[in-house]
């Protein structure tokens, strides 16, 4: 079974553009959460989407968004880009909703100059 | 308020020298404690589950133990490749995933 797949894997933007993200989970995973991974503030959860619905979001302004497709596939968009929106931005699927054993795709390097 | 709490923050070892890396947390009703290893530059990778205390794992080198307060990482005669950032977390109330700030395992050839 191919795992999550995420792209872009590298990324450099400049302050105010906006991005979009995108994550294939593994085939029948049908929950995709996506998370922010900096030196300073580890891992932190973004939302989690699953039957095409937000179900759960992270303290995390209105400028990050997301969306999930009826193939499960999702995208992120971060808005009005700043500097501090630079991390590695990880996708990670799982069977159902609210299922903890997640399981992690490569990342995308966000670099915003 | 939910926490997740590794030590040490890093920890170099000689090949072959075994260690523990531990994962205390707090909260409210345990329902789960997961453990991950992240490579450089990748996303972190699936190792264990564990949900009551008293509970063991392993998996090659690598023993994870839980107690009420908190889990250990055991690491026997560890090798290079086993030089990664280990990971821990547990679900809130939501069952989102607190993670910890993780280990960074060096082991020296």
């Amino acid at each position: 079974k191919a795992g999550v797949t995420q792209t872009p894997r590298y990324l450099i933007k400049t302050r105010g553009q906006q991005v979009t993200l995108s994550c294939s989970p593994i085939s029948g995973h049908r929950s995709v959460s996506w998370y922010q991974q900096t030196p300073g503030q580890g891992l932190q959860f973004l939302f989690e989407y699953f039957s095409e619905t937000q179900r759960n979001k992270g303290n995390f302004p209105g400028r990050f968004s997301g969306r999930q497709f009826s193939n499960s596939r999702s995208e992120m968009n971060v808005s009005t880009l700043e500097l501090g929106d630079s991390a590695l931005y990880l996708c990670a699927s799982s069977p159902r909703q609210g299922e903890e054993t997640q399981y992690f795709g490569p990342g995308t390097r966000l670099l915003v100059l | 308020e939910d926490q997740v709490t590794q030590s040490p923050e890093a920890l170099r070892l000689q090949e072959g020298e075994s260690s523990s890396l531990n994962c205390s947390y707090t909260v409210s009703g345990l329902r789960g404690l997961f453990w991950y290893r992240q490579d450089p530059g990748k996303g972190p990778e699936f190792l264990f589950t564990l949900y009551s205390a008293g509970e063991e794992k392993e998996k090659e080198r690598l023993k994870a133990t839980l107690t009420k307060k908190e889990s250990f990482l055991h690491i026997t005669a560890p090798k290079p490749e086993d030089s990664a950032t280990y990971l821990c977390a547990v679900p809130d109330s939501n069952y989102q995933l607190i993670w910890g700030a993780g280990t960074k395992l060096i082991i020296k050839p």
